[in-house]
């Protein structure tokens, strides 16, 4: 069973706006955690934001934030005011603590593609 | 404070060589993990090492395996090398093991397979 589900393969936004994308989640597990990354092109996987299981507000970092909605299972990543350098593939991965936390699981990805 | 880094980053092997990846993690991580990543099935767990031992393993023949130094310095390697071991070849450190410890990665090291 697909436990990170990334829906939307690819993306358009227009420079200077908003937008969200789409990572559902699966699993039994009560402690995890969950991440998002953005990989450009040149391969380097770039960690942008975490939320953990019990955090009860939205993880927010700079013009990233994480729309947690744990009953949902679901943790969109928001990219406000967006340029054109966020144009890269983004990754939510989860991590389980029945792993004992060493592995992380990825969705597909999400290609963003920022237009001028 | 440097991130993690590896080497090379570029290589290409011919079918049937072997070949050792390095990575060393950010300096006072003890958590290395390793992930194989090609076009096909996306990004796929290989090892996770803490303090030497490997916790976690994928599900990968046994020409993968890897190991780590006491400096939490890693390396993996693959023999025997197969076309489809083409890709890209990440490590990623964490100070811990837990899932509340944020995991960082390096540049990869993009493995052609002729």
């Amino acid at each position: 069973a697909q436990k990170i589900t990334q829906t939307q393969p690819g993306m358009f936004v227009q420079e200077k706006e908003a937008v969200t994308l789409d990572c559902t989640y699966d699993t039994s597990d009560q402690s995890y955690g969950l991440f998002w990354y953005k990989q450009p092109s040149s391969g380097e996987m770039i960690f942008l934001i975490y939320q953990g299981s019990y955090d009860e507000q939205n993880a927010t970092e700079g013009r990233y934030s994480l729309n947690f909605q744990k009953a949902r299972k679901s943790a969109n990543l928001v990219i406000s005011a967006s340029q054109l350098g966020d144009s890269a593939m983004y990754f939510c991965a989860m991590r389980e603590r029945r792993n004992q936390g060493g592995k992380l699981i990825f969705g597909q990805g999400t290609e963003l593609s920022v237009k001028p | 404070k440097a991130g993690v880094t590896q080497t090379p980053r570029y290589l290409i092997k011919t079918r049937g060589q072997q070949v050792t990846l390095s990575c060393s993690p950010i300096s006072g991580h003890r958590s290395v993990s390793w992930y194989q990543q090609t076009p096909g099935q996306g990004l796929q767990f290989l090892f996770e090492y803490f303090s030497e031992t490997q916790r976690n393993k994928g599900n990968f023949p046994g020409r993968f395996s890897g190991r780590q130094f006491s400096n939490s310095r890693s390396e993996m390697n693959v023999s025997t090398l197969e076309l489809g071991d083409s890709a890209l070849y990440l490590c990623a450190s964490s100070l811990t093991t837990g899932p509340g410890n944020t995991i960082y990665f390096g540049e990869g090291s993009w493995l052609t397979v002729v």
